[in-house]
């Protein structure tokens, strides 16, 4: 069955701190996609990345990074230099290859201190 | 380019009453599914459709029901409302569906609307 896990339920840090939210994640497919998601005050999701499995190649983009590692089923998200923009809930999600369905962690509530 | 609309923002219902809400995707994306946020149990999958075809459903009961039109715009219907489905409900839209999706596409992505705001007394 698939799933995902995000244990840090709430993340305070100082704004220029570097911040790292983690997702572990389950599934039994070899083809899956995994997708990080921000979801500000305002309510919309925003798109952030998708990876597919077979790609662990870590990704940066500006002061966003994120880590692959199948070994350990994580996809860990960086945000370095944070600022108080950055506030928000952060989902992570899970698709398997056969389906559409999006499974989404219980997102992590990111608060960036001034 | 408009983004995925939904309406309406906010909505006041009272138990056993139904509520339909709409979503308006992205011009040209045909595909539109539906998710449920409360902060017990996150962000759960409702359904998908796709050229007018449910494809895909989540674990619901079938008091929640949807539809997709010609013009790729969805609705969602929930009938004798509890207050457990006191929620934001959220849809997102796609131009793609898995079918077309290959192990390295990456420019496949949901866009999401700013969802209704359901409250039920």
């Amino acid at each position: 069955a698939q799933k995902v896990t995000q244990a840090q339920t709430e993340i305070s840090v100082v704004e220029k701190e570097d911040v790292t939210l983690d997702c572990v994640y389950e599934t039994r497919d070899t083809t899956y996609y995994l997708f990080w998601y921000k979801q500000p005050p305002s309510g919309e999701l925003v798109f952030l990345i998708r990876r597919n499995s077979f790609d662990e190649q870590n990704e940066i983009s500006g002061r966003y990074s994120w880590n692959f590692q199948k070994s350990t089923s994580s996809f860990n998200f960086t945000i370095t230099a944070s600022q108080v923009v950055d506030s928000a809930v952060y989902f992570c999600a899970l698709s398997e290859g056969r389906d559409d369905k999006i499974i989404f962690g219980k997102g992590t509530r990111l608060h960036i201190l001034p | 380019k408009a983004g995925v609309t939904q309406t309406p923002r906010y909505l006041i219902k009272t138990r056993g009453q139904q509520v339909t809400l709409s979503c308006s995707p992205i011009s040209g994306h045909r595909s539109v599914s539906w998710y449920q946020q409360t902060p017990g149990q996150g962000l759960q999958f409702l359904f998908e459709y796709f050229s007018e075809t449910q494809r895909n459903k989540g674990n619901f009961p079938g008091r929640f029901s949807g539809r997709q039109f010609s013009n790729s715009r969805s609705e969602m219907n929930v009938s004798t409302l509890e207050l457990g489905d006191s929620a934001l409900y959220l849809c997102a839209s796609s131009s793609l569906s898995y079918r077309d999706r290959g192990p390295y596409a990456t420019n496949e992505k949901l866009f999401f609307g700013s969802g209704t705001q359901l409250s039920v007394l």
